[in-house]
């Protein structure tokens, strides 16, 4: 029983590349979400998807990327890195608004 | 204002000690709330619900407001493992989604 599972743990980029974070469910979760974690700043949302094909912009969704073509998958695009997007990613799936979040261990990511 | 707010903390408490945690949030159309706990350097990890008539789970015992727009959990009996932030979480604006307080820390010492 995996349930939501990132990759990769950790990441340094350069300033400008670019990279996707992977996101995978197993329990046929309809809500995806992609949050980022910053120290002071608490989980702010970037992009959520309702179901496969559905996805919409968050709290702060410039600089990212996202698409769902399975019910399974929700990866997260960086299109330019830059230090701004130095923080740690949580992927969090959910079968009903009701029930909350589970979260995946998250991506630590920074851009140099 | 900000969409979900908290007592800023850290609370230090001695084992044994009750502690209460409070937070206010801003959208009156939010229907779920919830309270989650973060460990250092992990995910959040979902605490409890909390349901308009309050309810209690061993040790721990949530509460909502909606005239005010407050939600409290309260900790009896804190034992070191309780040590983590937690987060107070309700609807966002963002359609199906939700928002998440800053996070009040709290360490219990032995």
């Amino acid at each position: 029983n995996a349930g939501v599972t990132q990759t990769p743990k950790f990441q340094v980029l350069k300033t400008g590349q670019s990279m996707t974070l992977q996101c995978a469910q197993d329990m046929n979760h309809e809500y995806m979400s992609w949050y980022r974690q910053d120290p002071g700043m608490g989980l702010r949302l970037i992009h959520y998807s309702v179901g496969a094909g559905i996805t919409d912009q968050g709290e702060v969704p410039n600089g990212y990327n996202v698409s769902r073509s399975t019910t399974e998958d929700f990866p997260l695009r960086l299109l330019s890195a830059a230090p701004s997007q130095t923080s740690v990613y949580f992927c969090a799936s959910s079968s009903d608004t009701d029930y909350g979040y589970t979260f995946g261990s998250g991506t630590r990511l920074t851009v140099v | 204002r900000k969409e979900v707010e908290q007592d800023p903390g850290p609370f230090n408490v001695p084992e044994g000690a009750t502690v209460a945690f409070n937070c206010t949030y801003s959208n009156s159309a939010s229907q779920s709330f919830f309270w989650y706990r973060q460990d250092c350097r992990k995910e959040p990890k979902l605490l409890m619900s909390v349901y308009s008539s309050g309810n209690e789970d061993g040790r721990f015992t949530a509460q909502l407001n909606r005239a005010s727009q407050y939600i409290s959990l309260l900790i009896r009996d804190s034992k070191l493992s309780d040590s983590a932030t937690y987060l107070c979480v309700v609807n966002s604006y963002y359609g199906q989604n939700f928002v998440f307080g800053p996070g009040t820390r709290l360490s219990v010492l032995p």
